[in-house]
């Protein structure tokens, strides 16, 4: 039973192009996030989103946009491909507390822009 | 992650001590994470530290915090093939959920 699962985990697309990856979390967590990690392995923060609130880090451009149809799903939309966005994309979730409960990481969806 | 510093590579022989070190800058940091990411795979949580502990061990992983010098070392005993893989370590702030990931290192072990 896959507790957090990411679709697709492949992606592969031409630039200008709109596209959207899905990320599902089967543990009943409260917040979701999305990660980005560049082809050199660093991972940065995208999103972090609970019923409250959204938490945008401030690098991300405004291509990139959470949407939440419930609270077991995350996707991320991202219109306008440009070759720089080719890279893993990450979904994890994790429980607002207590406060030592981890994150859950996805597989991953890796995304080449052509 | 700017804030948050691994050296690159590590590489050890079968069966001895692994070390794997990582320093960061915020003092706000409440817990630490080492995640382990192997080939096309995602991120496995293999252990945390919360900031008012020196140490954890959990089987052959030993989790050293020196608060002081912010600075956080996992060691892996008795490493194994099967260990070869990136080690992310990660900090969780005061303010909200979100995690600081450092570089990772990458951990070759030769037989």
């Amino acid at each position: 039973d896959t507790a957090v699962s990411q679709t697709p985990k492949y992606l592969v697309t031409q630039m200008g192009n709109d596209k959207s990856i899905k990320c599902e979390q089967n543990l009943g967590h409260d917040t979701m996030y999305w990660y980005k990690q560049d082809s050199k392995k660093f991972l940065k923060i995208m999103f972090s989103y609970n019923n409250k609130e959204l938490i945008i880090n401030e690098t991300v451009p405004n291509r990139f946009s959470p949407k939440s149809p419930d609270k077991a799903h995350l996707n991320l939309h991202i219109n306008s491909l440009e070759l720089g966005d080719s890279a893993v994309y990450f979904c994890a979730s994790s429980p607002d507390l207590p406060g030592n409960q981890p994150q859950h990481f996805g597989d991953g969806t890796r995304l080449s822009i052509l | 992650g700017e804030d948050v510093e691994q050296s690159l590579f590590l590489s050890v022989r079968e069966g001895d001590s692994s070390v794997i070190n990582c320093t960061y800058t915020d003092s706000s940091s409440t817990y630490l994470y080492w995640y382990k990411q192997e080939p096309g795979a995602g991120l496995q949580l293999l252990t945390y530290i919360f900031s008012n502990m020196d140490m954890k061990q959990d089987q052959r992983l030993t989790v050293l915090l020196n608060k002081k010098d912010k600075h956080l070392s996992l060691r892996i005993a008795d490493t194994q093939t099967g260990d070869s893989a990136i080690y992310f370590c990660a900090e969780r702030r005061n303010a909200g959920n979100m995690l600081t990931f450092g570089g990772g290192t990458r951990l070759m072990v030769k037989p």
